[in-house]
């Protein structure tokens, strides 16, 4: 099984400034045929469902506010908020969709400071 | 706009069975795989298994947590996915997505608790 590591396990940053998590995970989800890295990353507020931020590690979906970015490839991804919003508290997971048993993060709650 | 409606969630005994279900509009039901996905009470998200397309014969496969104990399968004709929960366990207690993970689109989820 793949094993996801997302590091903070929390953090709290000032509005509008940046935040980082990273994730790491026990293999590499970067599938050598298409180049393409099979990593999503979630953002789930209190109460709600979770929400697909960015699929292939950094693909944006649709709707999404251009300050949420996702990098990395292989083992080491990171999903950054350029400038804090309120509205962006939330839980943030990553997951690969690499292989099957398809593994999450244990998750990075993310808080104003 | 994608839309994944769960029911079925309830409060069953430990041993007990539940059936979920989940509708789904907004796109074509028949090209996906789906996923179900849990998260226990104050948890992280754990995957609990996932049905492929006709294209790719209607594969099947779990997480070890539930191999053996839940079913899952889907009716193309009528666009819904379905988790059969069997031998249930105080640990499955939680709230049940049925997803396309990777995909937009979640359910609001249905709530399982196991509980004498």
């Amino acid at each position: 099984d793949i094993v996801m590591t997302q590091s903070p396990d929390s953090l709290a940053v000032s509005l509008g400034e940046r935040a980082t998590i990273n994730c790491k995970s026990s293999q590499s989800v970067l599938y050598s045929s298409n180049n393409k890295n099979y990593l999503a990353w979630y953002q789930q507020k209190p109460g709600q469902p979770p929400k697909l931020l960015i699929s292939w590690a950094s693909t944006r979906e649709s709707g999404v506010p251009d300050r949420f970015s996702g990098s990395g490839s292989g083992t080491d991804f990171t999903l950054a908020i350029s400038s804090l919003q309120a509205e962006d508290v939330a839980v943030y997971y990553c997951q690969q969709c690499y292989s099957t048993p398809l593994t999450f993060g244990q998750g990075t709650k993310v808080e104003i400071k | 706009e994608v839309q994944l409606v769960e029911s079925g969630g309830g409060l069953v005994q430990p041993g007990g069975s539940l059936r979920l279900s989940c509708a789904a509009s907004g796109f074509t039901f028949s090209d996906h795989y789906m996923d179900w996905v849990r998260q226990a009470p104050g948890k992280g998200l754990e995957w609990v298994g996932r049905t492929r397309n006709k294209a790719n014969s209607y594969t099947i496969q779990y997480a070890a947590s539930v191999k053996g104990r839940f079913t899952i399968s889907r009716d193309d004709s009528r666009n819904s996915l379905y988790l059969q929960m069997n031998s249930l366990k105080t640990e499955d207690t939680a709230m049940y997505y049925c997803t396309r993970l990777g995909l937009p689109g979640w359910g609001q989820g249905a709530l399982v608790t196991v509980s004498s």
